[in-house]
């Protein structure tokens, strides 16, 4: 089992439509969890950190579910702008407790159309 | 934006040659990442550092080399190009804090090796 998987989509969505990203990991340990948003030939940028709690940035909220290790993303009311690949990210605590590195999903890529 | 460049930005180069892929911050952070990002497979790490002089192996470090003599600078070195590393190669900086980080990336170089 891969360590962290997404949908790799496409997902192709009219403007104004709700559309939700899903992302599994592998790793129990795993401590810290993002979404990071990549635009075509462009590099990863930092979307919004996951906590326990569930967050909420705009129009854009993410959960958290440990005892299911899932992580998801919403994003309400989609604007072309936010055509994109949306990449999933987990931080694996090393042994000695420890931060590790982050380790990413493959993407899934959003297409939102006029 | 976190002030972070790589150059060059594209190259070509031939199978056996040496190839240095430069990434330089202003942002005094102490992590620095080099990715390499291929389709089907996303981000992977092939090596990092946590200090000057003080460098680790990722996921896929084979063939790859690195070195970072002053905080601002770190180096990728191919000591032989092959096919199979061509790829969007991306550095990355942060700064890791007690329980999260946030990694800054660079605007990636494109490599191509015939």
């Amino acid at each position: 089992r891969k360590e962290v998987e997404q949908d790799p989509g496409p997902f192709n969505v009219p403007e104004g439509a709700t559309v939700a990203f899903n992302c599994t990991y592998s790793n129990s340990a795993s401590q810290s969890f993002f979404w990071y948003r990549q635009d075509c030939r462009k590099e990863p940028k930092l979307l919004m950190s996951v906590y326990s709690s569930g967050n909420e940035d705009g129009r854009f909220t993410a959960q958290l579910n440990r005892a299911s290790q899932y992580i998801s993303l919403l994003i309400r009311d989609s604007k072309l702008s936010d055509s994109a690949t949306y990449l999933c990210v987990v931080n694996v605590m090393n042994y000695g407790g420890s931060q590790g590195n982050l380790i990413f999903g493959k993407g899934t890529k959003l297409s939102v159309k006029p | 934006d976190a002030g972070i460049t790589q150059s060059p930005r594209h190259k070509v180069t031939e199978t056996g040659t040496p190839v240095t892929l430069r990434c330089h911050q202003t942002e005094n952070h102490r992590y620095m990442y080099w990715y390499r990002q291929d389709p089907g497979h996303g981000l992977r790490l092939i090596h990092y550092s946590y200090g000057v002089k003080d460098t680790d192996k990722g996921e896929v470090s084979d063939g790859y080399s690195v070195s970072r003599s002053k905080t601002e600078d770190f180096l990728l070195t191919l000591e032989s190009a092959t096919s199979s590393q061509t790829s969007v190669y991306f550095c990355a900086i942060s700064d890791r804090g007690l329980y999260q980080e946030t990694q800054y990336f660079g605007p990636g170089t494109r490599l191509l090796v015939l």
